[in-house]
């Protein structure tokens, strides 16, 4: 079965920019959770969806947004970049929202310049 | 404020040693208890979830322990493998809306052979 897969791996974007970042979850997993992870502030939750539904939401501004389709797959996009936005942001899925564990992707490094 | 701290934040140990990684938590009401293993370059991989009524969780070489009563809980690794070269993060999961986790900086594990 094939895990959670991230796209891009890698990205360059400059300040003011958007960027939109996808997330596959394992095949028949329901729920996908969406964290940053910086050198400073360590793993932060970003939002949770479950059934296309946004579930929960960490402390991050309203640039940072977030869906999910039918299919399970998630989107997050960030708008008006700014250079504290670089980061790993990972993706990891779950059965459903109450399923004990989560794989965790490989991880999106977005640089901003 | 929930806040997860861990120690020590890097540990070198020789490659067959033991070693005890350390987790305190003021997440209240608590759910659960998670570690993760995280290698360089990767997403986190779960290692042990524990619940409240749970002291005492083993997964091969790792064997995580909880005292809920004192919020603390440890990580224990047998006999190092040089694979276990890592980051070790503690999560805390409250019980009020699941999703919402709360992250350790984690450890980092060096182990030399």
């Amino acid at each position: 079965k094939a895990g959670v897969t991230q796209t891009p791996r890698y990205l360059i974007k400059t300040r003011g920019q958007q960027v939109t970042l996808s997330c596959s979850p394992i095949s028949g997993h329901r729920s996908v959770s969406w964290y940053q992870q910086t050198p400073g502030q360590g793993l932060q939750f970003l939002f949770e969806y479950f059934s296309e539904t946004q579930r929960n939401k960490g402390n991050f501004p309203g640039r940072f947004s977030g869906r999910q389709f039918s299919n399970s797959r998630s989107e997050m996009n960030v708008s008006t970049l700014e250079l504290g936005d670089s980061a790993l942001y990972l993706c990891a899925s779950s059965l459903g929202p109450d399923q004990e564990t989560q794989y965790f992707g490989p991880g999106t490094r977005l640089l901003v310049l | 404020k929930n806040q997860v701290e861990q120690s020590p934040q890097s540990l070198i140990i020789l490659e067959g040693k033991n070693c005890t990684l350390q987790c305190n938590y003021t997440v209240s009401p608590f759910s659960n208890l998670r570690w993760y293993k995280q290698d360089t370059g990767r997403g986190p991989v779960s290692l042990t979830i524990m619940t409240f009524s749970e002291n005492t969780k083993s997964n091969g070489r790792y064997t995580a322990t909880l005292d809920a009563d004192t919020k603390q809980s440890s990580l224990h690794i047998t006999a190092s493998q040089l694979s276990d070269s890592a980051s070790y993060i503690c999560v805390v999961i409250d019980d009020t809306s699941y999703g919402k986790l709360t992250f350790g900086q984690g450890t980092i594990l060096t182990v030399h052979p």
